[in-house]
């Protein structure tokens, strides 16, 4: 089965730098994304990693340990309209084709 | 990419009876997903469509509650059965393009039983 924990919510100001955890109880994924959700809004994709390691796209960035069942997710220059929900997600190498989501992480920025 | 339409956005319904909710792809796929989000919680997989045979469900639902048709490629539907007021929640549909590593989800359908 699948188990990805993350803290339930986080505080920062605005320019911060944030980091959300993602820790892992599977079986065997592929790999690990993150996914933003704004109130009221559809889960958008951020980041993938397939590979242990950071993966850079602007202000986000994304690390993988296999070995250590953790990632996370890094929110760099915070800006207000970062305040979103976030959320890890595995797809299982037992069915490549679901994805699994954590228990996601309430990221308030405060000005 | 893919772009997803699903309706409705909201309805708020009597207990005991069922919602349909629809999801329209752009493009073709060949699977399509179905989740429940509880105000505040995470995303749970109701079960998965694939065109041309029955949806394969997770556990904890049953086809009888939340039956899916999924008649082509492009679009499939969820209804929500017999609600209660448990069923509140939002309903999201959802796919993946191609080999892409990427969900994308529809706006969501947010259900109040009352």
């Amino acid at each position: 089965g699948q188990s990805l924990e993350q803290p339930s919510e986080v505080t920062a100001v605005e320019g911060a730098i944030v980091q959300i955890n993602c820790t892992y109880q599977t079986s065997g994924f592929y790999g690990l994304s993150w996914y933003q959700q704004h109130d009221g809004g559809a889960p958008t994709f951020l980041s993938y990693n397939g590979l242990d390691g950071l993966e850079e796209t602007g202000r986000f960035s994304s690390f993988l340990s296999r070995s250590d069942s953790y990632g996370y997710l890094l929110l760099q220059e915070l800006q207000m309209k970062d305040s979103a929900s976030y959320f890890c997600a595995v797809r299982p190498i037992y069915n490549f084709n679901k994805f699994y989501f954590g228990s996601g992480t309430k990221l308030n920025v405060k000005p | 990419s893919a772009v997803i339409s699903q309706k409705p956005s909201r309805d708020i319904c009597q207990r005991g009876t069922s919602l349909t909710i629809q999801c329209q792809v752009d493009s073709q796929v060949t699977m399509m997903f179905w989740y429940r989000q509880q105000p505040g919680q995470s995303l749970t997989l109701i079960a998965t469509a694939n065109q041309g045979s029955e949806a394969t469900y997770e556990s904890g639902f049953v086809i009888d509650k939340f039956p899916i048709s999924r008649p082509n490629l492009t679009f499939s539907t969820l209804t929500v059965s017999n609600m209660s007021p448990e069923d509140s929640s939002i309903y999201l549909c959802s796919v993946e393009a191609g080999a892409s590593t990427e969900a994308f989800f529809g706006q969501g359908t947010r259900l109040t039983v009352v």
